[in-house]
């Protein structure tokens, strides 16, 4: 069977100091993959997907960004934090010629 | 206008009651909708899918599509305090990507 895994699942950083969080789909092939932010009371922001390796799409401008040196692997990253992207931060995937989208257990970042 | 509009709530209704949660969409060309349920701190998971005019249930779900009203809904049947959480409308809008409505948070009273 198909599983996400995504770490860590909380992590508190200063501002001004970079940022990885990692994710990785085990059970498939070629999943298209997606980074989402969920900020305190609002929905669900789509930052990044991807639909192959190296293939990455943006869609907020902003300090972050993604990339996918595996098949099963995206990381979002950056460089210098801001207040502002605190945030629960949502790795997810869809299996090929599937609609449905899954979602990894979260990682919840303060940045302070 | 926003792509997927969901009302806040909360909305509560008592243990055993159905709860009705409503969606609406601006993309006439969507094909597929999907219900989350988010409980706080939690990532969202699957309940429901739709792609078809009318009623899709599974077991105490129910979701219904109108395309012609660009208008999602998810009925719970019988509620209990556990379906307390939030609960997300997603529209596949194209271009591998789903757009989640802001959430309508469920309160389930014993």
């Amino acid at each position: 069977s198909q599983t996400i895994h995504q770490w860590p699942a909380t992590l508190v950083q200063p501002v001004g100091s970079p940022l990885s969080l990692e994710c990785t789909v085990e059970g498939t092939s070629n999943p298209n993959l997606y980074w989402y932010r969920q900020a305190a009371g609002r929905g669900l922001q789509l930052l990044f997907y991807s639909v192959g390796i190296g293939q990455i799409s943006s869609e907020v401008p902003q300090n972050l960004s993604a990339s996918r040196p595996q098949d099963r692997q995206f990381i979002l990253s950056s460089k210098k934090l801001l207040l502002s992207d605190s945030g629960f931060y949502l790795c997810a995937w869809r299996p090929p010629m599937n609609e449905k989208l899954f979602f990894g257990s979260g990682t919840q970042l303060s940045v302070l | 206008q926003k792509e997927v509009e969901q009302n806040s709530g909360p909305l509560s209704v008592p243990e055993g009651a159905i709860a009705s949660l409503n969606c609406t969409y601006s993309d006439r060309g969507s094909q597929s909708f999907f219900w989350y349920r988010q409980y706080s701190g939690k990532s969202p998971e699957l309940i429901m899918s739709i792609y078809s005019n009318g009623d899709k249930e599974d077991g105490r779900f129910t979701a219904q599509l109108n395309k012609a009203s660009q208008y999602v809904s998810l009925l719970i049947r019988d509620s209990q305090p556990s379906d307390s959480a939030t609960y997300l409308c997603a529209v596949n809008t194209g271009f591998q990507k789903l757009v989640f409505g802001t959430g309508t948070r469920l309160l389930v009273s014993p």
